[in-house]
Parts: structure tokens; C-alpha cells; sequence
């Protein structure tokens, strides 16, 4: 296992479209976040799971995300009817529960025309 | 809403200088670190600060924690053009609040 990973590394979308990413987690770690990034700003937090269970929900993510992690292992962020303001770096991290360090994948870059 | 704010947001020096970053937060967390993430790639961790005070030394980089838990700095002595990159502090609890960054990049 080498890390995190995830699919598509870009995206690129017209608006009204739904999107779909997917989240590899390191496989012995039992947290995934999803974090957003835009262009000249830190990672905002979007969510987090133990397991499949979904602890933490931001603000940020409106009703047209949707995060899930059916069997505690990969985990898949869907946007529907994306906005031309989705556009940013999607990635996610994972970690072992009793440690603080989290380790990020390359991220998913989504641009909505 | 960021509740860390760093300064500069933008470094630019020559190589062989000494740098500063400022990381300030209104929050206490349980503990602060801090990332270097380079272009097309997620935040690495360099370090985490928890202990009001402490010091920790990573080669050329010293982080520093204020004695309230509010603030830190990274010092880079002897900056290499290997250091260019975006530089975040973030606050831990369950989650992680990144700051706002510091993009530094480092001139041969």
C-alpha cells in the first residue's frame, strides 16, 4: 500500500452536471475526511467517517454533496448539479483513530465550465 | 470562516536567506501542525506542536508555539530552492482547520 489515493486526479464538467470521486484510504486506517480546496486558500473541511459511519458534516457541504463509505474502505463524494463555485481541489485523508497525523492523496481537481 | 490566519501570503527570497512564517489562531486546539504541500499534491506534515512553548527543530526548520497555544511560527535558516511550496499551520481536534498559507518560493 503506498498511500492515499484517488480517482480522477481531474475532472472537468459543464454546470448541471453530477460528478462522482472516489477515495482510497491507506487500508489500515479506519478515518477518511474529504476536504475542499480552492485556488490560493488553505483545505476546508467537508466530512469525516469512522468506519462507514459519517461523525461530522461541515456546513460547507450543501445538499447537493453526498459522501459515503459502504464498507469502511473507499469512500466516493458526489456532486450534483455542479456550479461553476465547486470548482476547486477535492482531497481526501485518512488516519488511524488514535493518531493525530493524516495523510493526503494527490486530491481530485474539478473545474465546472 | 478561517480561524488561523498566516503572514506573509506570499515569500519570495534568495536562496542561502532566512525566512519566518506566522501562523495566529483565535481558538485553542489540541494541538497545531504544520504542512508543506507542493503543486498537484495533498498537504504533507512536517510537524505537530502541542505543549504551550515548545520548541522543535526539523533540520533547517524550527517551529515554535506560543505559550497561550494561539500562535506559531517556522523558521527556515538557509532557505533551499527544495522549500519552495505552500506552507499551512492547521488546528487539530477531530478534524483539521488549515490556515490561510504561505506560498514561499525560494530563487536560486
Amino acid at each position: 500500500d503506498t498511500g492515499v489515493s484517488q480517482d480522477p486526479r481531474h475532472k472537468i464538467t459543464k454546470r448541471g452536471q453530477n460528478v462522482t470521486f472516489r477515495c482510497d484510504p491507506i487500508s489500515e486506517h479506519n478515518r477518511l475526511y474529504w476536504y475542499r480546496q480552492t485556488l490560493g486558500q488553505g483545505p476546508e473541511f467537508l466530512t469525516y467517517f469512522q468506519n462507514e459511519a459519517q461523525l461530522e458534516k461541515s456546513r460547507l457541504l450543501s445538499d447537493r454533496f453526498s459522501a459515503e463509505r459502504p464498507k469502511g474502505s473507499f469512500s466516493t463524494l458526489e456532486i450534483q448539479r455542479t456550479e461553476q463555485g465547486d470548482s476547486a481541489m477535492y482531497l481526501c485523508a485518512s488516519s488511524h483513530r488514535t493518531y493525530n497525523e493524516q495523510f493526503f492523496g494527490p486530491g481530485t481537481r474539478l473545474t465546472v465550465l | 470562516t478561517q480561524l488561523l490566519e498566516q503572514s506573509p501570503q506570499f515569500l519570495s527570497i534568495q536562496e542561502g536567506e532566512n525566512l519566518t512564517v506566522y501562523c495566529n489562531s483565535s481558538s485553542v486546539f489540541s494541538s497545531l501542525q504544520w504542512y508543506r504541500q507542493e503543486p498537484g499534491e495533498g498537504p504533507v506534515l512536517l510537524v505537530t506542536v502541542v505543549t504551550g512553548g515548545e520548541v522543535k527543530k526539523l533540520k533547517r526548520l524550527t517551529f515554535q508555539f506560543g505559550d497561550a497555544r494561539k500562535d506559531s511560527s517556522l523558521h527556515i535558516t538557509a532557505a533551499q530552492p527544495g522549500d519552495t511550496g505552500l506552507y499551512l499551520c492547521a488546528g487539530v481536534d477531530e478534524k483539521l482547520t488549515f490556515g490561510t498559507g504561505t506560498r514561499l518560493t525560494i530563487i536560486p
